[in-house]
């Protein structure tokens, strides 16, 4: 059974750091592409991350430069390291696992497929 | 970057209604489009992709169409367990979520 649980959430002040985990069962993370959405309170969804199974990384522009997404293939889990955070990074933290649709014009298309239960972030001072 | 605009933000409903999301994304994102519903307190979880495919159990009530820019999801005779918010996402490139429209009870 496919399963994502994150952890690392918690009280942080502005300015401050944190360090998102994601353990993987049922799947290898890097034979496939992983993301990482947030939700802040009472608002809709927010993608944020994404890393291909390539290695390749990629980040909306409201965390580019401050958020980094990475993995640990023997440890079969995806990080996120939040750094300079800002209290509008409050937000359930949520790592999915991505499925491949198909392939297109030589594109591979993945969508999301598995949410894990998330984790919160809270910036506050 | 593209933006996906979901109409309405709320619908009221009664349980049997016929029930039409529309999401529109500001440029073509072909077929790649998935819709996720979520329930208060709960993780999202994925019903459609590539437009109009079905997720393995997913009730047949759910069905998706469109393509391009323009895109809907119906439910044909909505259930007390539909009462959520759904959100369509492009995946065309990198990935964006519309905002969301609520389906509450009527």
């Amino acid at each position: 059974e496919v399963q994502l649980v994150e952890s690392g959430g918690g009280l942080i002040q502005p300015g401050g750091s944190l360090r998102l985990s994601c353990a993987a069962s049922g799947f290898t993370v890097s034979y496939t592409y992983m993301s990482w959405v947030r939700q802040a309170p009472g608002k809709g969804l927010e993608w944020i991350s994404l890393m291909y199974s390539a290695g390749n990384t990629y980040y909306a522009d409201s965390v580019k430069g401050r958020f980094t997404i990475s993995r640990d293939s023997s440890r079969n889990m995806i990080y996120l390291q939040m750094n300079s955070l800002r209290t509008e990074d409050t937000a359930i933290y949520y790592c999915v696992r991505e499925s491949l649709d198909d392939v297109w014009s030589g594109y591979h298309y993945y969508y999301i497929h598995v949410w894990g239960k998330g984790t919160t972030v809270t910036v506050s001072s | 970057d593209i933006q996906m605009t979901q109409s309405p933000s709320t619908l009221s409903a009664s349980v049997g209604d016929r029930v039409t999301i529309t999401c529109r994304a500001s440029q073509n994102v072909s077929h790649w489009l998935a819709w996720h519903q979520q329930k208060p307190g709960k993780v999202p979880k994925v019903l459609i992709y590539k437009a109009s495919s079905l997720e393995s159990g997913v009730p047949s009530r759910f069905s998706g169409s469109g393509s391009g820019t323009e895109f809907t999801l119906t439910i044909s005779s909505l259930q007390p367990d539909d009462f959520a918010t759904y959100y369509c996402q492009q995946y065309n490139s990198f990935r964006t979520f519309g905002q969301g429209t609520k389906v509450e009870v009527k």
